[in-house]
């Protein structure tokens, strides 16, 4: 199975300003990768998926690229409500698995 | 709207075993693959386990394999996973998650509100 890894571990910026969240994976995964959010207290929600699309009801500030390796998620303009933990995930078909990398922290 | 509602987390000894079980609604649940996925403090998500929806395939994340069995009663739109030989490792928040496009191949999303299992003597 592939390994996430991200970076950076921890991102403090203020609102206004723009976020750029990476993941790489250990081997090639095509578009095959999710950006999760997660507010304090709160599940995981999905933001975008298959590298690029934004999930339903997620501001056109948040964007993803990305393919292979290299994947980047992207927030513009920073929102107050935007602080939160993201995670990457990949799926493999076979052997069936799913992995998550172990998240950037945005911060105020 | 999707409801998931987990229960069955607690207290539990090392060694012992659970039965945790999700509640779903508002969804065709008999349509939809589903999956467990749990998070310890502080930690990212972990996938543990996936169920088609007539219950035809199971997947297990290795971790896990042999001490965890997940099945599902679709005339209850209910889900459950089975674990046994516990160890501290498993104290987490588990989650039932359906996938976005009901099978294997969607993403995992929404997520309930998790049930906690603590393993501690």
């Amino acid at each position: 199975e592939s390994v996430l890894t991200q970076y950076p571990g921890s991102l403090s910026l203020s609102p206004g300003e723009s976020a750029t969240l990476s993941c790489r994976a250990s081997r090639r995964v095509g578009k095959s990768l999710a950006w999760y959010q997660q507010r304090p207290g709160q599940a995981p929600s999905l933001v975008i998926y298959d590298a690029s699309k934004r999930a339903t009801g997620i501001p056109a500030r948040f964007s993803g690229s990305g393919s292979g390796t290299d994947f980047t998620l992207t927030i513009s303009s920073l929102e107050p409500e935007d602080f939160a933990v993201y995670y990457c995930q990949h799926r493999t078909n076979w052997p069936p698995g799913i992995t998550f990398g172990q998240g950037t922290r945005l911060e105020i | 709207q999707v409801h998931l509602v987990a229960s069955g987390g607690g207290v539990v000894q090392p060694g012992g075993s659970l039965r945790l079980s999700c509640l779903a609604s508002g969804f065709n649940f008999s349509d939809f693959g589903m999956h467990w996925v749990r998070q310890a403090p502080g930690k990212a998500p972990q996938w543990l386990s996936y169920i088609k929806n007539d219950g035809g395939d199971r997947y297990y994340a290795e971790s896990v394999k042999g001490r965890c069995f997940i099945s599902r009663d679709n005339a209850r739109n209910s889900l459950s996973l089975e674990m046994t030989n516990l160890t501290s490792d498993d104290t987490a928040l588990y989650y039932c998650v359906p996938p976005t496009t009901s099978d294997w191949y969607g993403w995992l999303d929404p997520w309930g509100q998790g049930t906690l299992v603590t393993v501690s003597s």
